[in-house]
């Protein structure tokens, strides 16, 4: 597709259930970057890809948080063991190179609520 | 401990008028700066950066102007137009070069 897509675009769990979110980034950009917005938040960063590997973990806020990137395109953001306060908007966002001067395009954003 | 302070949640402005979107930086290593535009239910957008060798950067109806000394830049909007509103992220990145640091965002409202 033309722009970076995430899927589902709205996920509700249970408390203590595992989820996935989906990023497909723009073709050939090789910098991936997952953001999230809590209410009345800025964009958290959580990590950056850069290819297949992780550089920048230093966002993830626990180690229920995982995520992963194969192929250099698409990448998974698990949470296991959800709590109420993983809820938020998850945003993924592609650059073609991840340095300075290159924009990053984001995602709609997947909006996860934890009952 | 917020590197990116946007200090007003939110902004009026009637149409046609300047709108003038602000946003403060604590930490000195950053040296490039973007705003982006988000619409309800949308991913950000990217609407303009400035980097830190310049002072102002114009696109259009879009100015950015950058006071290091003060740590502080602006977004000015003008004339503003009612699909202007949205809101509006101010960003920063430096040293590492690829973690933007995002401000709160600011909901600014453009009245016909």
């Amino acid at each position: 597709g033309a722009g970076v897509s995430q899927s589902p675009s709205n996920k509700v769990t249970e408390k203590g259930k595992d989820v996935e979110l989906r990023c497909d980034p723009i073709s050939g950009h090789t910098a991936l970057y997952w953001y999230r917005q809590s209410l009345g938040q800025g964009l958290e960063f959580l990590i950056y890809f850069q290819g297949n590997s992780a550089p920048d973990k230093s966002g993830l806020p626990s180690d229920r948080f995982s995520a992963e990137r194969t192929g250099g395109s698409v990448s998974t953001l698990t949470i296991q063991r959800t709590q109420q306060e993983d809820s938020a908007v998850y945003l993924c966002a592609s650059s073609r190179y991840g340095g300075q001067n290159t924009e990053a395009f984001f995602g709609q954003g997947t909006r996860l609520t934890v009952v | 401990d917020q590197q990116v302070k946007q200090n007003s949640p939110s902004l009026s402005v009637q149409e046609g008028r300047i709108s003038i979107l602000n946003c403060d930086y604590t930490n000195s290593m950053f040296d490039y700066f973007l705003w982006y535009k988000k619409y309800p239910a949308e991913g950000p957008t990217f609407l303009i950066s400035i980097s830190s060798i310049k002072d102002k950067n114009e696109d259009g109806r879009f100015t950015v102007f950058l006071n290091k000394s003060a740590k502080h830049l602006s977004l000015h909007i003008v004339p503003s137009q009612p699909g202007d509103s949205a809101v509006y992220f101010c960003a920063a990145l430096g040293g590492s070069n690829y973690k933007l640091t995002f401000g709160k965002g600011t909901l600014l409202t453009v009245n016909p």
